[in-house]
């Protein structure tokens, strides 16, 4: 069965440090995601991604977040300066379809920890 | 926000039924119910998602009440492997409040007993 690949599984990383987050999507799905969790806390929306654009993002993705997708097969998720706060597992997702009814599919996490 | 209000948890027995119930009295016409679980150390998974009739799929079954303020997600015979959290969330079209993302509440955490 298809899958998202997220890669790495866990990076360390000191604060200040630029951080790149790769994911594979499922090769013929058109959305793309980015998605956050803090330990116990709530899955947070950071980016969406359409037709080579950003489509939508919230307040946390500020100017030290960027997404790129650079060769129509990868999905990264950049942050230029890393804070403290950053410290989070770090979801990729895609989908064939977009809103109303598209399922996203979830990768298996990136877990950033920020020293 | 997600407009969806959940019980914060639940539990269950090992092969017994398990409703799961949400609330979205603010729905619109043109919200989808869609359902996700999160395992443990997992990302989230897609379960089910429902417009106005209910659906069965090989996972679970959704019930959706006649005026769409709520649903049950049921999941006919619970192993040890449902326990998770169970997002219900809305999802719309219009590119407006939810745009083309999922948002995730708090949802609602299933513990299975043996």
């Amino acid at each position: 069965e298809p899958e998202v690949t997220q890669t790495p599984s866990h990076q360390v990383t000191q604060m200040g440090q630029e951080v790149i987050l790769r994911c594979v999507p499922i090769s013929n799905h058109l959305y793309f995601y980015w998605y956050r969790q803090i330990l116990g806390q709530k899955v947070e929306f950071l980016v969406s991604f359409y037709n080579n654009e950003i489509s939508e993002k919230s307040e946390i993705f500020d100017d030290q977040f960027s997404v790129e997708r650079p060769d129509g097969s990868n999905f990264t998720l950049k942050i230029r300066s890393t804070k403290l706060e950053d410290s989070a597992m770090y979801f990729c997702a895609s989908s064939s379809q977009g809103a109303p009814t598209g399922e996203l599919f979830f990768g298996e996490g990136s877990r950033l920890t920020v020293l | 926000d997600a407009k969806t209000t959940q019980p914060n948890s639940m539990e269950s027995n090992e092969e017994e039924p398990v409703h799961l119930p949400c609330n979205h009295s603010t729905i619109s016409g043109t919200d989808y119910i869609h359902w996700y679980r999160q395992l443990p150390s997992q990302g989230p998974e897609y379960v089910i998602h429902g417009l106005t009739s209910n659906v069965n799929n090989r996972m679970a079954s959704l019930a959706i009440a006649e005026d769409r303020k709520s649903s049950t997600l049921i999941l006919h015979r619970a192993t040890l492997r449902d326990a998770a959290v169970y997002y219900c969330i809305l999802r719309d079209v219009k590119r407006g409040e939810y745009g083309n993302k999922l948002v995730f509440g708090a949802g609602t955490i299933l513990r299975v007993k043996s």
